[in-house]
């Protein structure tokens, strides 16, 4: 069954600093994913998706995707606590487009 | 931005009875989904649907139904709820392959 791996578990990052989050898909037909942010108690909001490879930025938030090997990863800089959140990764299941696997999610905790 | 609006916002349940969850949306969305969450989990699939009048078994459809009476409306029901069901449940909407998915608030469901 396709898996979509997130690491690691939890990651605790000072107030400026850089956060570094990573996401592999099973699924050799994966060619995008998702990324989704969650606040304790609330519900997931999509962060950014990246559809090709290479490089994509908004603002604090930088994502990496390298298709060859269905690795991306989020990358945080400046952090603020306000980045304190859950962060889940999604991929599309095989050969069905419209159902996202998401991983179990990279807690991230930010220390002022 | 997409409104897709869960009920009830919390629920206590006894084991073995019934209980049903509803989802409403008003973004014209074709794509419905359920997704449950254990605590400080990702999410898992559950049942999805397509077009009004049809669903299909996501990843762990046991001890689950669906139900989808026209595009707005979506529900989970669970003939016989067990305590393995507690959980975060997230109903989600989007309009097709590749596009982001709008989450509702969810509802905490808790059984005894």
């Amino acid at each position: 069954q396709q898996k979509v791996q997130q690491s690691p578990e939890s990651l605790i990052v000072p107030e400026g600093g850089m956060a570094s989050l990573n996401c592999t898909s099973s699924d050799r037909n994966v060619d995008y994913f998702w990324w989704y942010r969650q606040h304790s108690g609330k519900s997931p909001k999509m962060l950014m998706s990246i559809f090709s490879n290479g490089e994509k930025e908004e603002g604090r938030f930088t994502v990496h995707l390298n298709k060859a090997s269905l690795h991306t990863s989020l990358h945080i800089r400046d952090s603020q606590p306000s980045d304190s959140a859950l962060y889940l990764c999604a991929a599309p299941m095989n050969y069905n487009q419209g159902k996202l696997i998401f991983g179990q999610g990279t807690k991230l905790s930010i220390k002022p | 931005e997409a409104a897709v609006t869960q009920s009830p916002r919390s629920k206590v349940a006894v084991t073995g009875g019934k209980v049903t969850l509803s989802c409403h949306q008003t973004n014209n969305h074709d794509y419905m989904y359920w997704y449950r969450q254990d605590t400080g989990h990702g999410l898992r699939l559950i049942h999805y649907s397509y077009v009004a009048d049809s669903t299909e078994k996501g990843d762990i459809p046991d001890g689950y139904k669906a139900s989808r009476p026209s595009q707005e409306n979506f529900s989970l029901i669970l003939e016989l709820a067990s305590l393995s069901q507690t959980a975060v449940y997230f109903c989600a909407s989007n309009s097709g392959t590749n596009e982001r998915l709008f989450f509702g608030h969810g509802t905490k469901l808790s059984v005894l």
